[in-house]
């Protein structure tokens, strides 16, 4: 079965950059037409859909976000990626990558565990 | 962009009891809705999208309906592992999450 993992450091200092790798397994992520979404969540409150990608590199941001978000994709390592620029402590958060987020499959059908990401110095 | 509202915050039931959950958008989000199950510790389940559709392997207790701004998530009769937070998410336009509701045992 397909199944996401998030990789990454879980401390970035202030204004650095915070950067998680999702590796999807079981599938390559050039079948069935899906997006590739990141999702995030802190600590007791709702989700927060950060962007998604597509495997030609198409990307969508949420606009709350786009100055400081990239994402990118590697097909080769069935991966995609987040850069988070000037992070602050606004930022800490669970992050979660996804599946889904984009026509035909606007919801998310497969998640990522999640990893805790925390901006502190 | 659309906001979505959840009501109630809290729902304190008892197993076997029915559970109604709504969530009401700010503007039509036609049946571009979906809803997820979300235990604590874990990632969100999809568990409903466009409104009404069962997510694979989702039991039939498990119902949605709605269209354009009222949405209702149902839940026929509550297993232990039900009691959860739940989420709505519309996919209209930017995609956003309600802020969710929390079963609870009664």
């Amino acid at each position: 079965q397909v199944e996401l993992q998030e990789s990454g450091p879980g401390l970035v200092k202030p204004s650095q950059t915070l950067s998680l790798t999702c590796t999807v397994s079981g599938a390559s992520m050039r079948i069935g037409s899906h997006y590739w979404s990141w999702i995030r969540q802190a600590a007791g409150k709702s989700l927060e859909w950060i962007g998604r990608i597509y495997t030609t590199g198409s990307t969508t941001y949420n606009p709350s976000l786009t100055s400081r978000v990239s994402l990118s994709v590697d097909t080769s390592k069935n991966q995609f990626s987040l850069r988070l620029t000037s992070a602050t402590a606004t930022d800490t958060a669970v992050y979660y990558c996804a599946r889904g987020g984009g026509w035909p499959h606007w919801a998310f059908d497969l998640w990522g565990r999640g990893t805790l990401v925390t901006v502190s110095s | 962009e659309i906001v979505l509202t959840q009501s109630p915050g809290t729902l304190s039931l008892s197993p076997g009891e029915r559970a109604t959950l709504s969530c009401r958008a700010s503007q039509s989000a036609n049946t571009n809705l979906a809803w997820y199950q979300q235990r604590p510790g874990q990632a969100p389940r999809l568990l409903i999208y466009e409104a009404s559709k069962r997510a694979t392997g989702i039991p039939a207790r498990f119902s949605g309906s709605g269209s354009g701004t009222d949405f209702t998530l149902t839940i026929s009769s509550l297993e232990p592992e039900d009691f959860a937070v739940y989420y709505c998410q519309e996919t209209i336009n930017w995609i956003t999450f309600g802020p969710g509701t929390k079963v609870d045992i009664k």
